[in-house]
Parts: C-alpha cells; sequence; structure tokens
C-alpha cells in the first residue's frame, strides 16, 4: 500500500493556541486529501475535501477559519486548528487521494490532538 | 442523518462464537469497503465490494455486498481476541467532488 506520514502523532496543547498537522504522501501524488476527526468510541467524520492548488471544501458544520487547510503540494497538506479549545480535542486522520475513481483509500496514523 | 447505518455499534462476545456486523443505506453505491481500525492508528483497509450478490472472503472473515448495492455485511466465523477492534464500512459518493463517507463502526471486543 501506499505510503502515508502524519506528524505529529500526538500533540497537547494550551487553550487558545494554534496547531498544525502534516499530512505526507510519499510515494503517490495526492491530488485530493481529506481530513477526518474522530472523537473517542466513534467513528470517521469528514471535515474537508481539499485539491491540490484550490480552496479546501468543508463538510456541514466545520468551521473553515478555525481549520485552516493548505494543499499547496501534490505531497504535502497540512490542517491547522487556530485558537484551540478542549472540545477541539480529538483524534485527526488524513487520507490522501490520487486521480480515478474505485481507488483505495489509504490513511495517515493519525495525530491526537488534546487541548488543556 | 447517517447516510450509511452500521450495526449493531457495539458488540462484545466470547472467543469461538460467531459474529455479522450490517451496514445499510437506502443509497446504491458502485463499491463499499471494509476497514478494522486499532486505536491510535488511521483505519486499514479490509476489503473493496464492487458487484452486487459479491462474496469475498478473508480468511475467517467473509463479506457480501447486497445484490442492489445497497448494504454489506461482514461475518466472522469463530472469534478470535485478536479479531478485537473498530470495524468501519465506507463507501465512494462520486456525487460531484468524491469522498469517502464512513458508517459509526462497530467496536468489537472477543473475550478469551
Amino acid at each position: 500500500g501506499a505510503v502515508v506520514s502524519q506528524h505529529p502523532s500526538w500533540v497537547i496543547c494550551k487553550s487558545g493556541t494554534s496547531v498544525k498537522i502534516e499530512c505526507r504522501s510519499l510515494d503517490f501524488q495526492a491530488t485530493t486529501m481529506f481530513w477526518y476527526r474522530q472523537f473517542p468510541k466513534q467513528s470517521l467524520m469528514l471535515m474537508a475535501t481539499s485539491n491540490e492548488g484550490s480552496k479546501a471544501t468543508y463538510e456541514q458544520g466545520v468551521e473553515k477559519d478555525k481549520f485552516l487547510i493548505n494543499h499547496a503540494s501534490l505531497t504535502l497538506s497540512t490542517l491547522t486548528v487556530t485558537s484551540a479549545h478542549p472540545e477541539d480535542s480529538s483524534f485527526y486522520i488524513c487520507s490522501p487521494k490520487n486521480r480515478g475513481l474505485n481507488t483505495e483509500a489509504f490513511f495517515g496514523q493519525g495525530t491526537r490532538l488534546t487541548v488543556v | 442523518t447517517q447516510l450509511l447505518e452500521q450495526s449493531p455499534q457495539f458488540l462484545s462476545i466470547q472467543e469461538g462464537e460467531n459474529l455479522t456486523v450490517y451496514c445499510n443505506s437506502s443509497s446504491v453505491f458502485s463499491s463499499l469497503q471494509w476497514y478494522r481500525q486499532e486505536p491510535g492508528e488511521g483505519p486499514v483497509l479490509l476489503v473493496t465490494v464492487v458487484t452486487g450478490g459479491e462474496v469475498k472472503k478473508l480468511k475467517r472473515l467473509t463479506f457480501q455486498f447486497g445484490d442492489a448495492r445497497k448494504d454489506s455485511s461482514l461475518h466472522i466465523t469463530a472469534a478470535q481476541p485478536g479479531d478485537t477492534g473498530l470495524y468501519l464500512c465506507a463507501a465512494l459518493l462520486i456525487q460531484g467532488a468524491q469522498k469517502l463517507v464512513f458508517g459509526q463502526g462497530t467496536r468489537l471486543t472477543i473475550n478469551p
């Protein structure tokens, strides 16, 4: 399978600070990047979809000014949680995808964010 | 509303028992996928089913895609403690932008 590197794997930050999460596709071009959030004992919820070089599309209820997504290259996308609050504590997972239908989805290892 | 309804959401059984997890929708999908996720890690693909009525086997796991391509099931025979984990069904939506959406997940615990 494809190699996806997500960093950091865990982070603890203070309320009000910002945290940046990186996701790299190491052996294929990620024309699309999906960002998911997963609360304890729950499934993955899609937050936003970004295509390389264009603005991200956010799912209903996800604040675009709070969760900044940058997808400037075909191998790197970042998610920045701005002015983090304890309720933003969650497991964030990226999933890069290249063009084509019905292609296998690959996932990063996830980032456990804890806001204190 | 949940596009993919997965049931049961929690299941705890004894080692050696059989179990079935269901993934239902009112929508038709070109394919459906099953993933397994361990705590603190991303999901790992188990199987993709594409054809209505298709059955795929992966050792003690049997996956079936409904004839109408609206639902799927995962059956585990003689469950083992190593099968413990979160099982997720997912479907790729291709209305406009493509996106992969997940069911609520089934948290499976196999007790020795």
